[in-house]
């Protein structure tokens, strides 16, 4: 099945910039998704992006693709406290009953933000 | 966008009993999905509820286990069933809006833990 990856945890010093990194296997994902999970919450879409762009950027979030390489990076400016939570990155693949796609996530990296 | 809330938040359950997780949407969603996400990894997508037609049940999932209903377009439940501790877990309810498939909002989860 396809698989994504992620490593589990990330410590910053507040104000610095953060760097979280994903791989994914499937080469005909469209999209690859970013989501952020505060503690007792659910998953908060934070952004996307399409396959066919290098680079998105929205306020503090930089998300940057390589396809040829299936790496997946979000970028975190001037990082808060209120950042500290667990970051997954996901790609939409086939399911295993139809034709359809469902999200597949990664494990998610932990970020702590020091103060 | 459309929020989410999950009945019960937590819960601690004696092994071999089931228990009835719910979900309510605020407002009409195209799809409704149920996942586990076990202690320190990712999300496992275990099914799609379909409005008023049995769930669409993911590889390793069983209708038996987890029976699962929806029977209108904002409501959807989750049974896991004959439980046993290697069923402690944190289910999470999750909808779709539109086309998109990772323009999708997450419940707050349900942890439940078998003793």
């Amino acid at each position: 099945g396809e698989d994504v990856e992620q490593s589990l945890f990330l410590s910053v010093r507040e104000g610095d910039s953060s760097v979280i990194n994903c791989t994914y296997t499937d080469s005909s994902s469209t999209y690859l998704y970013w989501y952020k999970q505060e503690p007792g919450a659910g998953l908060q879409l934070l952004t996307y992006i399409f396959s066919n762009m290098d680079m998105k950027q929205d306020q503090r979030l930089t998300v940057l693709l390589n396809k040829k390489d299936k790496h997946l990076s979000l970028r975190i400016a001037d990082t808060q406290t209120g950042d500290s939570a667990i970051y997954f990155c996901a790609e939409a693949s086939p399911i295993s009953s139809g034709s359809a796609r469902q999200l597949t996530f990664g494990s998610g990296t932990q970020l702590t933000v020091l103060p | 966008s459309a929020v989410i809330s999950q009945k019960p938040s937590r819960d601690i359950c004696q092994r071999g009993t089931s228990l009835t997780i719910q979900c309510q949407v605020d407002s009409q969603v195209t799809m409704m999905f149920w996942y586990r996400q076990q202690p320190g990894q990712s999300l496992t997508l275990i099914a799609t509820a379909n409005q008023g037609s049995e769930a669409t049940y993911e590889s390793g999932f069983v209708i038996d286990k987890f029976p699962i209903s929806r029977p209108n377009l904002t409501f959807s439940t989750l049974t896991v069933s004959n439980m046993s501790p290697e069923d402690s877990s944190i289910y999470l309810c999750s909808a779709r809006t539109g086309d998109l498939v990772g323009d999708a909002f997450f419940g707050q989860g349900t942890r439940l833990t078998v003793v």
